[in-house]
């Protein structure tokens, strides 16, 4: 499996500001992926990122509003722009194994934000 | 798109009894089908997953079910210990441009009473 770490893993935001999340694998992967999951809720796919190529975003997701990076195959950054208290949650970033592990998708450990 | 249902929302049982997760999906193109367990505080963890050429996995007390006909797949935990007490996640995708995204049911929580 994949180790994943995130940074922060926690933080309160003023409302207004924006917020860059880190997000660093312990080995190449191709896909990277974005996931938000509000307060008690499940988890929905912001965007994928792919190394070298822009991101792609889901349906209700736009790039001025969580712009990422992917510069390389270990790494990726979600910002969170112009923060409002709707935007408090649970940030997760996941990686997708290799096709010879099954493509299976593993998750870090989430950065929770609050935003005031 | 893809539409994934879980049930129950929340489940307690006693130690030692079994706990079964059910979900149901809508796409037929879907063909993987993990489930994670996410802790208080934690981020999800995969504990199991099955692909749409597979009826049934197990893994010493965990276990799913595929049926393809009916789009459902289901999670049973035998022997439950209160270390199984989380949130359950369902999910499903269809590996479309190279990537595995994944749409989530609505999770469960589950509680095991010693």
């Amino acid at each position: 499996s994949a180790v994943i770490s995130q940074k922060p893993s926690r933080d309160i935001c003023q409302r207004g500001t924006s917020l860059t999340i880190q997000c660093q694998v312990d080995s190449q992967v191709t896909m990277m992926f974005w996931y938000r999951q509000q307060p008690g809720q499940s988890l929905t796919l912001i965007a994928t990122a792919n190394q070298g190529s822009e991101a792609t975003y889901e349906s209700g997701f736009v790039i001025d509003k969580f712009p990422i990076s992917r510069p390389n195959l270990t790494f990726s950054t979600l910002t969170v722009s112009n923060m409002s208290p709707e935007d408090s949650s649970i940030y997760l970033c996941s990686v997708e194994g290799p096709p010879q592990a099954g493509n299976t998708i593993y998750f870090g450990e989430g950065s929770w934000l609050t935003v005031v | 798109g893809e539409n994934v249902e879980q049930h129950p929302s929340t489940l307690s049982v006693q130690e030692g009894d079994s706990a079964v997760i059910k979900c149901t999906y809508s796409d037929s193109a879907s063909n993987y089908f993990p489930w994670y367990k996410q802790e208080l505080g934690k981020g999800p963890q995969l504990i199991i997953d099955i692909r749409s050429n597979v009826g049934e996995k197990k893994d010493q007390r965990i276990a799913v079910t595929l049926n393809k006909t009916a789009k459902h797949f289901s999670l049973h935990i035998t022997e439950t210990q209160p270390e199984d007490s989380a949130v359950y996640f369902c999910a499903a995708s269809e590996l479309i441009q190279g990537a595995q995204k994944l749409v989530f049911g609505q999770g469960t929580r589950l509680t095991i009473n010693p």
